[in-house]
C-alpha cells in the first residue's frame, strides 16, 4: 500500500470549514484514499473513502487532485466534537475490508 | 445501533500471567481484525480473520500471542505469559461482506505490572 504524508497537527475555529492534507504521490491506478478519524480514548471511526472523483457524505467531504497524488478531507463546520486525530490511508479496493495501514496522522484541534 | 463490543474495557494484570481478550463482532460481518495502539509505534494490525479463518497474523508475536474465532460471533485474542511491554490498547474491528469499510471497538487498555 502507497505511503501517505500528514501534517502532525492542525488548529480550527468552531464553525469554519477544517481542511485536512494528504499527500499520496506514490498511489497506484487501483488503490482508494480513505480516511478515518479516532476521538480521545475511542476506536477509529470511517469517514470517507474514493477513487478519483470527489466524494460526499453526511460527515465530510473528500477532494481528489487530478493526478490523484493528494487529497483533501474537508469538514464543512467543524464542531468541538471533530476534534481527533484524523488519518489518511491508501489501499487497494478488493470489494471486502481488508488491512487499514495506519500513519501518524493529523491531530486537529478545534477551538472555540 | 450495531458495534463491536469488546470485553474487558479495562485489565491490569502481573507480569507472567494470562491474559484473555474478547471481541463480539457486529453481527452478519465475516471480517475480523485485531490492532493494537502504544504512544510509541501507533496503531498496528496484529492479525485479521475473514470467514473465521485467519489471513494474516504476521504483526502478531507467535511466542506467547495467539488470536481465534471459536464461532462467527466470538474473536478472541489470548497473550500467554503477559510481559510489561504487551501494555497498550487492543482494538477488534469487524467488516461486512461486500463492503470495505472497518467498524472498531472501544478497545480494551491492558496493562501488565
Amino acid at each position: 500500500d502507497a505511503k501517505t504524508t500528514q501534517p502532525p497537527s492542525m488548529d480550527c475555529a468552531e464553525g469554519r470549514a477544517a481542511n485536512l492534507p494528504c499527500n499520496h504521490s506514490t498511489i497506484s491506478g487501483n488503490e482508494y484514499v480513505y480516511w478515518y478519524r479516532q476521538i480521545h480514548s475511542q476506536g477509529p471511526q470511517y469517514i470517507i473513502h474514493g477513487l478519483k472523483n470527489n466524494e460526499t457524505n453526511e460527515m465530510a467531504s473528500l477532494i481528489i487532485t487530478e493526478d490523484r497524488k493528494s487529497s483533501t478531507l474537508i469538514l464543512p463546520h467543524a464542531t468541538l466534537r471533530d476534534t481527533a486525530v484524523y488519518y489518511c490511508i491508501v489501499r487497494s479496493n478488493t470489494g471486502t475490508a481488508s488491512k487499514l495501514t495506519f500513519g501518524t496522522g493529523t491531530r486537529l484541534q478545534v477551538t472555540l | 445501533d450495531a458495534r463491536v463490543t469488546q470485553t474487558p474495557r479495562h485489565k491490569v494484570t502481573e507480569m507472567g500471567q494470562e491474559v484473555t481478550m474478547r471481541c463480539q463482532p457486529i453481527l452478519g460481518h465475516n471480517t475480523v481484525f485485531w490492532y493494537r495502539q502504544t504512544m510509541m509505534q501507533g496503531l498496528e494490525l496484529l492479525a485479521y480473520f475473514r470467514n473465521r479463518a485467519p489471513l494474516d497474523d504476521s504483526g502478531m508475536p507467535k511466542d506467547r500471542f495467539s488470536a481465534e474465532m471459536p464461532d462467527a460471533t466470538l474473536a478472541t485474542l489470548k497473550i500467554q505469559p503477559s510481559e510489561p511491554r504487551d501494555s497498550a490498547v487492543y482494538f477488534c474491528a469487524s467488516g461486512p461482506p461486500m463492503n470495505t469499510e472497518a467498524f472498531f471497538g472501544q478497545g480494551t487498555r491492558l496493562t501488565v505490572v
